[in-house]
């Protein structure tokens, strides 16, 4: 059975700090995909970046780069240089077993960024 | 302009009370699905469909139904809405659940059942 932990439910960082939000997975399917969104207080659910599981490289885009750390399990996205605008909640998700439909979630974390 | 389109956005209505959630996506996408979202719990699958006429549940199907008659419609149905079924929805697709595109999101529809 696939899981999706998000264990830190709150975050704060500075305004241009960079800040990493934690998701570790767990599996038994070679081939997998990750995904993180990143939904607004206006209630959307924007799609940031994704990482395969045979992927070679990090994923980057723009600002957000994915830290895959396949044999611990880990997919924390790193934001760097924070805007106010990315005060939001940032959902963690990975795609079911081969032959699976299903986008697993995790809970969330809420991130704000102070001026 | 590529979208999902969910209606209603909001909705109050009472227990029993049957109510259609529609989404319509105009990229020509094969899979769509539907979710829902409570606090603390993150998203989780409702229903989905590979194409059309074919749907299977989600983690959380009890009290639902959907309907996939065409390639860009795939209403949420709550024949006998109940106070635990009050959520945000948001109904999503993707051109293939197997490659790397991600699920594009409705803007939701938050219900309220009373």
């Amino acid at each position: 059975a696939q899981k999706i932990t998000q264990t830190q439910p709150g975050m704060f960082v500075q305004e241009k700090e960079a800040v990493t939000l934690d998701c570790t997975y767990d599996t038994s399917d070679p081939s997998y995909g990750l995904f993180w969104y990143k939904q607004p207080s206006s209630g959307e659910m924007i799609f940031l970046i994704y990482q395969g599981s045979y992927d070679q490289q990090n994923a980057t885009e723009g600002r957000y780069s994915l830290n895959f750390q396949k044999a611990r399990k880990s997919a924390n996205l790193v934001i760097s240089a924070s805007q106010l605008g990315d005060s939001a909640m940032y959902f963690c998700a990975m795609r079911g077993e081969t032959g699976a439909n299903n986008l697993f979630f995790g809970t969330g974390t809420r991130l704000t960024v102070i001026p | 302009e590529a979208q999902v389109t969910q209606n209603p956005r909001y909705l109050i209505t009472v227990t029993g009370k049957k109510l259609t959630v529609t989404c319509s996506q105009n990229m020509n996408h094969e899979y769509m699905s539907w979710y829902r979202q409570d606090p603390g719990l993150g998203l989780r699958q409702i229903y989905y469909s590979m194409n059309v006429e074919v749907t299977d549940k989600g983690d959380v199907p009890e009290g639902y139904k959907v309907s996939r008659k065409e390639k860009r419609n795939f209403p949420l149905i709550l024949e006998s809405p109940s106070p635990n079924q009050t959520s945000l929805y948001f109904c999503a697709s993707s051109s293939n659940i197997y490659s790397n595109q991600p699920q594009h999101f409705g803007d939701g529809t938050r219900l309220s059942i009373l």
